[in-house]
């Protein structure tokens, strides 16, 4: 199956800073990345959808400027939690797909902790 | 956001037994498909089903794409240790923007 990256895998950080995840498909272009953010024993929840080149869609009760999503090329997407709180600390995912109907492929997540 | 109704929320079985679990929706979907996440991992792809009716096998996985598009099963046979953990189904709305709906999960624990 199709690789995908994600980095760092486990982040800790002061209430107020902002921390950038990356999410990169190594194998593959991916014409739409997604990222999720999962509580424990919860499921993924939908934050929102990235395009190459234009603008995230964000799901209903996401902020945008407190969720930026860069997704600058077709192998690039990054998320960054600006001034992060502890409210903020959870498990976020990001997955692509090569397209609508086609199959959706993981990172293996990043653990959020902010203190 | 919008959710999958998933069941059976949790499962306790011995080793051998067969697992089945399922997925519905009151809406129809173009795609499914069914992960399996460990703790602190992302989730694996298992199985993808692209048509109403398909039956598709993963080694002991088999799962099938509901005849209504609003359903579909997954069944572990001769469950193993290995096989706990958290299931998910996923599915691809048939109309509106293009994204996927996660189900509530099934976790799974096989007891030796």
């Amino acid at each position: 199956g199709a690789v995908v990256s994600q980095h760092p895998s486990r982040v800790i950080c002061k209430s107020g800073t902002s921390v950038k995840i990356e999410c990169r498909s190594l194998d593959f272009q991916a014409t739409t990345m997604f990222w999720y953010r999962q509580f424990p024993k919860q499921s993924l929840m939908l934050m929102a959808t990235s395009n190459e080149g234009s603008k995230a869609t964000y799901e209903q009760g996401v902020e945008k400027d407190k969720f930026l999503i860069n997704h600058a090329s077709l192998t690039l997407s990054t998320l960054t939690v600006t001034s992060a709180h502890p409210e903020d600390s959870s498990f976020y995912i990001c997955s692509a797909s090569t397209g609508p109907n086609e199959k959706l492929f993981f990172g293996s997540g990043t653990q959020l902790s902010v203190l | 956001g919008q959710q999958l109704n998933q069941s059976p929320q949790s499962m306790f079985i011995q080793e051998g037994e067969d697992v089945s679990m399922n997925c519905t929706s009151s809406s129809i979907f173009n795609t499914w498909l069914w992960y399996k996440q460990d703790p602190g991992e992302g989730p694996v792809l298992l199985i993808a089903l692209y048509k109403a009716g398909e039956l598709t096998s993963n080694g002991r996985l088999t799962a099938q794409f509901g005849i209504t598009r609003k359903d579909s099963f997954l069944n572990i046979s001769a469950s193993i240790p290995s096989d706990v953990g958290i299931y998910f189904c996923a599915g691809h709305i048939a109309s509106g923007t293009y994204k996927y709906i996660f189900g509530t999960g099934t976790r799974l624990k096989v007891l030796a």
